[in-house]
């Protein structure tokens, strides 16, 4: 059971825009700034979004992220096929006084 | 830019201590206040902190598995290392290595490559 809930799945045409949640509380995401990673098959996880809302150079500008009390979201925009990965959202939760992970969210491009 | 490597067996007898070395280039594992994280990630399932050492020395563990791990670190040669005791099949995961980013937030920006270990006679 993931400190963090994020829909198992979600999925989108090309050139759609998707939105994927990440529900938490007032101990990390409400306290805490939130990262977001892409994990493609047999890879590592890659920072796609940290600090709530900033990119990594390298990373497209289809890539937003923002946060909103206890909860944040990863949009992706203009999806394109490279872009069906598993997603993960992070943050630290002061409570357990370390990172806490959402469960995963495997997005398929249609 | 800082980079991490994973070492270590990749086959571990059941209640046998797991042994792993994060190799860390780029950057000395010492200096700039980060936290040096170990994660895994069970076959198919999402990802789990271990616990981590900071740049001080200081350690802090998941609670779920503080009795059973140790975090230590190396500045010679910038490596920091996990041990995890009396293992089962239930630890068999990939196992990355992490830091934080500048903000010193705690959370992982970067990792290594990771490194599956089987847990199994």
């Amino acid at each position: 059971q993931s400190v963090l809930t994020q829909p198992p799945s979600a999925s989108g045409t090309l050139g759609q825009r998707v939105t994927i949640s990440c529900s938490g509380s007032s101990s990390n995401i409400r306290s805490n700034t939130v990262n977001w990673y892409q994990q493609l098959p047999g890879t590592a996880p890659k920072l796609l979004i940290y600090g709530s809302n900033q990119r990594p150079s390298g990373v497209p500008d289809r890539f937003s992220g923002s946060k909103s009390g206890t909860s944040a979201s990863l949009a992706i925009s203009g999806l394109q096929s490279e872009d069906e990965a598993d997603y993960y959202c992070a943050a630290w939760d002061d409570s357990l006084n370390g990172p806490v992970f959402g469960g995963g969210t495997k997005l398929t491009v249609l | 830019q800082v980079q991490l490597q994973e070492s270590g067996p990749g086959l571990v007898k059941p209640s046998q201590t797991l042994s792993l070395t994060c190799t860390v280039s780029g950057g000395s594992i010492s200096s700039g206040g980060y936290y040096w994280s170990w994660i895994r990630q069970h076959p198919g399932k999402g990802l789990e902190w271990i616990g981590y050492i900071y740049s001080s020395g200081s350690t802090y563990y998941n609670p779920s598995l503080k009795s059973r791990v140790t975090l230590s670190v190396d500045t010679s040669k910038n490596k920091f290392s996990l041990k995890l005791s009396s293992v089962t099949a239930a630890d068999t995961a990939v196992y990355y290595c992490a830091r934080d980013g500048q903000g010193g937030t705690g959370t992982p920006e970067y990792w290594g490559q990771g490194t599956l270990v089987t847990v199994s006679s």
